[in-house]
């Protein structure tokens, strides 16, 4: 089944505590991307890989890095949390740019 | 820049019709339509592209008018199953970040 698989689902953690969420897609899909949302601003994109090694800022990229060492696989890192990145994340892919995005389950995270 | 969604929020009755538009104040190239229900990731419903026509999707439908920089998408004869909050997503000409607007929330009731 065609699918992009976020890890974990929930995650309640302490400030400052480093977490990696990770996200995996079976389509082969070039295009992958990072989305945060929050209540009233919708999704906002964190970061975005066109293909392997190559990714680039969204709007909302403070506080976070990623990685993309293989076309599957494409993870969130937050070296330090802090409370303000508490939000539901959601990973995507697409065949390319321009393509329709499919979306993993989510992550919601909580950071005290 | 969010491209600007309006209305924020709308009730129907079954069988109504429904607009939704999305207002960019950049050029654009794409525009992209998506639906989330309550706890759910968001679904894909439709693209629009820069010179492309309007497209269609059972019920809904979408527009793209690139000189005013605004999309519309039209739901006709709502169903209860329309109930979700609807994005759109613009991608203007220079860059390859897709751009969701706050989205409007749609209650469909019986």
């Amino acid at each position: 089944e065609a699918q992009v698989t976020q890890n974990p689902r929930y995650l309640i953690t302490v400030t400052g505590k480093k977490l990696t969420v990770t996200c995996s897609q079976n389509m082969n899909h070039e295009y992958m991307s990072w989305y945060r949302q929050d209540p009233g601003l919708g999704l906002r994109q964190i970061y975005y890989s066109m293909n392997v090694e190559v990714t680039d800022k969204g709007d909302v990229p403070e506080g976070y890095k990623v990685s993309r060492k293989e076309k599957r696989n494409f993870p969130l890192i937050l070296e330090s949390p802090s409370p303000n990145q508490t939000s539901l994340y959601f990973c995507a892919s697409s065949l390319v740019r321009n393509q329709p995005q499919h979306f993993g389950d989510g992550t919601r995270l909580s950071i005290l | 820049q969010q491209p600007v969604q309006s209305p924020q929020a709308v009730i129907l009755r079954e069988g109504e019709d429904a607009v939704i538009n999305c207002s960019s104040s950049k050029a654009l190239y794409s525009v992209h339509w998506y639906r989330q229900k309550h706890g759910e990731a968001p679904v894909f419903l439709m693209i629009l592209l820069k010179g492309g026509e309007q497209k269609g999707h059972e019920k809904i439908s979408a527009s793209f008018n690139e000189k005013k920089q605004q999309s519309s998408l039209y739901l006709t004869a709502s169903q209860l199953s329309y109930s979700g909050t609807y994005f759109c997503g613009t991608e203007d000409n220079a860059g390859n970040m897709l751009t969701f607007g706050g989205g409007t929330r749609l209650m469909v009731k019986p």
